[in-house]
């Protein structure tokens, strides 16, 4: 099974400031088969990024996915107040496909 | 517009069995396949279940492998979670969700429905 490490747990930012969200797996993901999702409370996930790097349909371009092999960023550029959320990466490069423990992103 | 509506979330003792059921629309549901996923209140999100578009594919994790059973009826594009001997600890939100990509297994999850609450307890 691949696990994968989401830090940090919480990130405390104002407004307007860049997010970088990590997570890591304990195995190397070929082929960048990772997903990023957001969560806000009461919803069900919504994709951001897959592939490690592509942005689904209608998410903004301040969001941005990178990495390869073990270690994958989410960036958000310039947050807006809608994007205070929890953010998951999830692998499906293999079975069990695995998600990450979650970031929280919340208003400084 | 892709919509996804899980039902048959319900309270129920430990031992016992539910059934979820997913309805799809909006898209063609037997080109897909399909996933279910789990979520205690307040926690993450885990994995359950897979089945390909034409069902020759199926996946489980390990917590519920050999007490749960997904299946599809793409004439009535719908997916299903049969759950048997359910436990205390199977108690969460369930959601359903599409593959990104058509006819293959492993993509990203690229809709979700809003999830059906399953809760076991004596």
């Amino acid at each position: 099974e691949i696990v994968l490490t989401q830090s940090p747990a919480t990130l405390s930012l104002s407004p307007g400031k860049r997010a970088t969200l990590s997570c890591r797996a304990s195995q190397s993901i070929s082929s960048s088969q990772l997903g990023w999702y957001q969560q806000k409370p009461g919803q069900a996930p919504r994709l951001l990024i897959y592939d490690a790097s592509s942005r689904a349909t209608g998410v903004p371009d301040r969001f941005s996915g990178s990495g390869s092999g073990t270690d994958f960023t989410l960036t958000i550029n310039r947050l807006e107040p809608e994007d205070f959320a929890v953010y998951y990466c999830q692998q499906y490069r293999r079975s069990p496909h695995t998600f990450g423990g979650g970031t929280k992103v919340e208003i400084k | 517009e892709v919509r996804l509506v899980e039902s048959g979330g319900d309270l129920a003792q430990p031992g016992r069995s539910l059934r979820l059921s997913c309805a799809a629309s909006g898209f063609t549901f037997d080109d897909y396949a399909m996933h279910w996923v789990r979520q205690i209140p307040g926690k993450g999100l885990e994995w359950v279940s897979s089945i390909s578009w034409n069902s020759d594919s199926i996946g489980y994790a390990d917590s519920v492998k050999g007490r749960f059973t997904i299946s599809r009826d793409n004439a009535k594009n719908s997916v299903y979670l049969q759950m048997n001997s359910l436990r205390a600890e199977d108690t969460a939100f369930y959601y359903c969700a599409k593959n990104l990509q058509k006819q293959v297994l492993y993509a990203a999850f690229d809709c979700w429905g809003q999830g059906t609450l399953v809760t076991v307890s004596s």
